[in-house]
């Protein structure tokens, strides 16, 4: 079955950059999707087909996808952009939706 | 505005079943597929299933295909997901989401979640 790997953590400065990697074997052919869900809420699609953001998400959320890597781009990072970060792809193969592991990103 | 409202928080014992209800509004329901996610404590999110709310037509994850059975009733756009012979590993919060994009691809609106606690 296909799997997507993210790191655990990734640890940013307020103001700063943070980008959160996902990891699958050729998943620049696929279509990735990006999640943000804060403690004891419903997950919030951020990021759609790569790169798209759905209307009320600001410009500082982006994204990229090519080879094994997808990547989220966080800009200028704020306080209330802490949270678990998953990366979402729907694979043909086994026509099966795949969530990665999921991310922490922690403003410091 | 699009809404899922889900049903409330269930405790069951091993074995038995569970059913959670994910009510919809504010589009055509039929118009998109409804997926169901689940997080156990402290883990991230597992994809269980997606049914269309058009045709009925189902898509279960293959580690919960002999276990999970999902439903809609076009009649009141809500959403039904069953689970059979629980054990204490189905203890989770289990979200219905709205799939959306051009293949359903994606998920653009979830519910608040449910709890299901499994104990004896």
């Amino acid at each position: 079955s296909y799997e997507l790997t993210q790191p655990p953590s990734v640890s940013v400065a307020p103001g700063q950059t943070a980008r959160v990697t996902c990891g699958g074997n050729n998943i620049g052919s696929k279509s990735v999707h990006w999640y943000h869900q804060k403690p004891g809420q419903a997950p919030v699609l951020v990021v759609f087909d790569d790169k798209d953001r759905p209307s009320g998400i600001p410009e500082r959320f982006s994204g990229s996808n090519s080879g094994n890597t997808a990547t989220l781009t966080i800009s200028r990072v704020e306080a209330g952009d802490e949270a678990d970060y998953y990366c979402q792809v729907w694979d043909s193969s086994s026509d099966q939706y795949v969530f990665g592991t999921g991310t922490t990103v922690t403003v410091l | 505005q699009v809404q899922l409202v889900q049903s409330g928080g269930e405790a069951k014992k091993p074995g038995a079943s569970v059913k959670v209800s994910c009510k919809a509004s504010g589009y055509t329901f039929s118009n998109n597929g409804i997926s169901w996610v689940r997080q156990a404590p402290g883990h991230g999110l597992e994809w269980m299933g997606w049914i269309s709310a058009y045709s009925g037509t189902t898509n279960y994850a293959q580690r919960h295909q002999d276990r999970v059975t999902l439903t809609t009733d076009t009649s009141t756009s809500t959403a039904y997901l069953e689970l059979r012979s629980l054990t204490s590993d189905d203890t989770a919060v289990y979200y219905c989401a709205r799939a959306g994009g051009h293949f359903d691809s994606f998920h653009d609106y979830w519910g608040q979640g449910t709890q299901v606690t499994v104990s004896s």
